[in-house]
């Protein structure tokens, strides 16, 4: 597509619900970010996929959280037993190439835990 | 890890003046990215700019690399250029490449 795409763009859930946010990147894009980004705050970086490489999650916060990549393109963040904490905005980015290549970031994802 | 650091915090500018942000980091890099987050959320990219001087309209930005801060100027300022902007590197001695955000300047321009 035109850009990166997430779905869905608002989440509700009850405390103890697992999540899934979906990410669609830049097509031809090889690496793959998710960051996090509480409200007023700046952006905590999750996970990062880079082409066929294993991902780097030094930035999940917890067991609760997983992520994967299919073939390379479309990526899911799971969100297991949804605390409180966890409500933020899930932003998604991709780049033609890692570590050095220009980001875009795509619209986010809004969760909120009740 | 890398210290990624933006000042001011907050600015208030009346439309039509200049401005300077500022963007210090603490290690090399080999990719900073400058980005405006708007009233609603969305992360705009300003300039890639891991080195040297770029111009888009009436914003420009300057890297020096071997100095470690970067500028972002702002000139003629229009209501519409209130948000946040934020400064983010790629650290050489990271893993895998992942950006590293600062704090984030909050503009505020009045009409």
């Amino acid at each position: 597509g035109a850009g990166v795409s997430q779905s869905p763009s608002n989440k509700v859930t009850e405390k103890g619900k697992d999540v899934e946010l979906r990410c669609d990147p830049i097509s031809g894009h090889t690496a793959l970010y998710w960051y996090r980004q509480s409200l007023g705050q700046g952006l905590e970086f999750l996970i990062y996929f880079q082409g066929n490489s294993a991902p780097d999650k030094s930035g999940l916060p917890s067991d609760r959280f997983s992520a994967e990549r299919t073939g390379g393109s479309v990526s899911t963040l799971t969100i297991q037993r949804t605390q409180q904490e966890d409500s933020a905005v899930y932003l998604c980015a991709s780049s033609f190439s890692g570590g050095t290549g220009e980001l875009f970031f795509g619209e986010g994802s809004r969760l909120t835990v009740l | 890890g890398i210290q990624v650091e933006q000042s001011p915090p907050d600015l208030i500018l009346q439309e039509g003046a200049n401005s300077t942000l500022r963007c210090n980091f603490s290690d090399s890099v080999n990719n900073l990215q400058w980005f405006h987050q708007n009233p609603w959320g969305q992360l705009i990219n300003l300039f890639y700019i891991p080195s040297g001087t770029k111009q888009n309209g009436r914003l420009s930005a300057t890297t020096v690399a071997t100095e470690r801060y970067s500028l972002l100027y702002i000139s003629s300022s229009q209501t519409t250029d209130s948000g946040v902007y934020f400064c983010a590197v790629v650290w050489y001695g990271g893993s895998q490449g992942n950006l590293i955000f600062g704090k984030g300047t909050k503009l505020s321009v009045k009409p």
